[in-house]
């Protein structure tokens, strides 16, 4: 199985300033076929389902806004939240599909400073 | 607009067995691959098992292979997952997901969007 790792467990940002989450794979998710990077990243907030906010790495999810933005490729892997508002606290996974099963990080807990 | 509700969690003695369901609404449920993916209490996400739209493939994670059956029957909009021979570990709030991309014939990618879950205990 592919293990993605998370860091932070956790992080406190003030408001207005950038948050930016790191996972890592255990295995490269670039496919060769199309050279894109199979990873994925969601949003859970607080007695809510997840939701999802990036695939193919840096494709923005139709709705999300665009203060958050994912970048890296092969093994390591960024999502940014350029200006972090109150609402965008919640606890942030990403998750591969190079190859099933398909596997999620630790998460990322997302706190105002 | 477009919805999954699951249904059919409950307390459960180990070595029982519990049939979920996820009603889909708001969207060609016969077009679009959907997953079954598990929470623990205060813990992370568990990919479960996914089944393609037509139903021709599914995929399960190790953990439950042999014990977790996906199906789905898209004359009623719904998605199942049976568990059989329950475990204490199988203790977790169970969401489906749908794969967002239409008629989809290749393995399991991304979910969205997500239902609010059903819970599902296993304690003598």
């Amino acid at each position: 199985d592919i293990v993605m790792t998370q860091s932070p467990d956790s992080l406190a940002v003030s408001l207005g300033e950038r948050a930016a989450i790191n996972c890592k794979s255990s295995q490269s998710v670039l496919h060769s076929s199309n050279n894109e990077n199979y990873l994925a990243w969601y949003q859970q907030k607080p007695g809510q389902p997840p939701k999802l906010l990036i695939y193919w790495a840096s494709t923005r999810e139709s709705g999300v806004p665009d203060r958050f933005s994912g970048s890296g490729s092969a093994t390591d892997f960024t999502l940014t939240v350029s200006s972090l508002q109150a609402e965008d606290v919640a606890i942030y996974y990403c998750q591969q599909y190079y190859t099933t099963p398909l596997t999620f990080g630790g998460g990322t807990k997302v706190e105002i400073k | 607009q477009v919805q999954v509700v699951e249904s059919g969690g409950a307390v459960v003695q180990p070595g029982g067995s519990l049939r979920l369901s996820c009603a889909a609404s708001g969207f060609t449920f016969s077009n679009h691959g959907m997953h079954w993916v598990r929470q623990a209490p205060g813990r992370g996400l568990e990919w479960v098992a996914y089944i393609r739209y037509d139903g021709g493939n599914k995929y399960y994670s190790e953990s439950v292979k042999g014990r977790f059956t996906i199906s789905r029957d898209n004359s009623k909009n719904t998605l199942y997952l049976e568990i059989y021979n329950l475990r204490p570990e199988d203790t977790a709030l169970y969401y489906c997901a749908r794969d967002p991309r239409v008629g989809a014939t290749f393995p399991p990618a991304w979910l969205g969007p997500w239902g609010q879950g059903t819970l599902v205990t296993v304690s003598s």
